[in-house]
């Protein structure tokens, strides 16, 4: 039962294109979420985060985007760079009583920027 | 510059032997938490601690995998006897334990290959 879907196991964009990436959930009590990018023979690395009670959140290039009706949220990234070029999981947590501290994560996608 | 590190990167072990990984979380985390990346399941979690209490290993086969946090500045992951089918990326990560930011930060992992 996968509680946070990434559709698209992969994406390719130019340089200076805008990357959009998509995230899709079905627990209703998930209220905050996470983008991690992740480099070949490293550990995943936080990137952006959006809680339930905002619809948006930028930081530089990177803008998450929380459609909360649909259960749907995505990463944008403006402008791409091939730096870029990684695998990037969604994750969800839902902290309604406070205990909970787990990370539910999709399966990825990897992003390939070229140049 | 504050990491989670984790000992070995790398292990090939034949069947049946036991495996130790082991992971030291960044200083003052009070959360620490076990991942396996596999291609099928992406992150799958494992177990966590909390305040070094363990509070959910529910993703863990219990015959064989066991999670301990003998102090606070070492995690340890044991599978006794490994299998074939226990090959994989086994990622720790550590977090400050807020709520709701409960941002992970994740070490490099430990790739191990059982023959």
């Amino acid at each position: 039962d996968q509680q946070v879907k990434q559709n698209s196991p992969s994406l390719s964009v130019q340089e200076g294109r805008i990357s959009i990436l998509n995230c899709d959930y079905t627990n209703s009590m998930f209220d905050y979420f996470l983008w991690y990018k992740k480099y070949p023979a490293e550990g995943p690395t936080f990137l952006i985060s959006i809680s339930s009670i905002k619809d948006k959140n930028e930081d530089g290039r990177f803008t998450v985007f929380l459609n909360k009706s649909a259960k749907h949220l995505s990463l944008h990234i403006v402008p791409s760079q091939p730096g870029d070029s990684a695998v990037y999981f969604c994750a969800a947590s839902s902290n309604s009583g406070g205990s909970n501290y787990k990370l539910t994560f999709g399966k990825g996608t990897l992003l390939t920027v070229n140049p | 510059d504050a990491r989670v590190t984790q000992t070995p990167r790398h292990k090939v072990t034949e069947m049946g032997q036991e495996v130790t990984m082991r992971c030291q979380p960044i200083l003052g985390h009070n959360t620490v938490f076990w991942y396996r990346q596999t291609m099928m399941q992406g992150l799958e979690l494992l177990a966590y601690f909390r305040n070094r209490a363990p509070l959910d290993d529910s993703g863990m086969p219990k015959d064989r995998f066991s999670a301990e946090m003998p102090d606070a500045t070492l995690a340890t992951l044991k599978i006794q006897p490994s299998e074939p089918r226990d090959s994989a990326v086994y990622f720790c990560a550590s977090g400050p334990g807020q709520i709701p930011r409960n941002e992970q930060f994740f070490g490099p992992g430990t790739r191990l290959t059982v023959l």
